[in-house]
């Protein structure tokens, strides 16, 4: 079964810092990637996602993410974050096929950006 | 039309008693997750259901969860002789395929006196 490690649990960043946030993941075959995002009070959203193709996706808000398959890396980034991207951070992944279908989360890193 | 609705939004009760957690999903949505959310755990996958085929039970943390989605449609998760450990948020989502975005509904938190 696949499993993902978010190693960063809480990052703290001032307005227009840059960002990274760091996700592996361990599973042998093809996956599909996914960062999804829960603001304050509010329900989980998919951020972006990864299935195929340019390995640097962009997705809403500024954030991209690149998948690296050597080093089985999907990490997150923005170049200036604001205040209002204060929020918990999920990655996540699912392959392709059979019984690694179900969709696996890693432990969320919460962001607290700082006005 | 409306999101993934989920109810109760939230409920209290005793160590030991049964609860039943309801999920709507998106109508037309062949998959349906639920996962469990506790303070500093993530997000647990508990079970996935995707169209008549047989669910994937492998999250179920005790034989005492259990889950069943009657119709395709509507799911319903049950925790018999609650625990404490129970309390927690637990999430429904559903998506149009198996590799579709999730949706997700809002959560019913559990909360085990």
């Amino acid at each position: 079964a696949q499993s993902v490690s978010q190693h960063n649990h809480h990052v703290i960043l001032s307005e227009a810092a840059s960002l990274e946030l760091g996700c592996n993941y361990s599973y042998g075959g093809t996956v599909n990637l996914f960062w999804y995002v829960q603001y304050p009070g509010q329900h989980l959203q998919l951020l972006l996602k990864y299935f195929s193709g340019d390995p640097l996706v962009k997705g809403i808000k500024g954030f991209e993410a690149e998948f690296i398959k050597s080093k089985f890396s999907f990490n997150l980034r923005k170049p200036s974050v604001q205040w209002s991207d204060t929020a918990e951070y999920f990655c996540a992944v699912t392959g392709v096929r059979g019984s690694a279908r179900q969709l696996t989360f890693g432990s969320g890193t919460q962001l607290t950006v700082l006005p | 039309g409306a999101g993934v609705s989920q109810s109760p939004s939230n409920k209290v009760t005793e160590k030991g008693k049964d609860v039943e957690l309801r999920c709507d999903p998106i109508s037309g949505h062949t998959a349906l997750y639920w996962y469990r959310q506790s303070l500093g755990q993530g997000l647990e996958f508990l079970i996935y259901f995707q169209g008549n085929s047989a669910p994937d039970k492998s999250g179920l943390p005790s034989d005492r969860f259990s889950a069943e989605r009657t119709g395709g449609s509507v799911s319903t998760l049950t925790i018999q002789r609650t625990q404490q450990e129970d309390s927690a948020v637990y999430l429904c989502a559903s998506s149009f395929s198996p590799n579709s975005p999730l949706h997700f509904g809002n959560g019913t938190r559990l909360t085990v006196t």
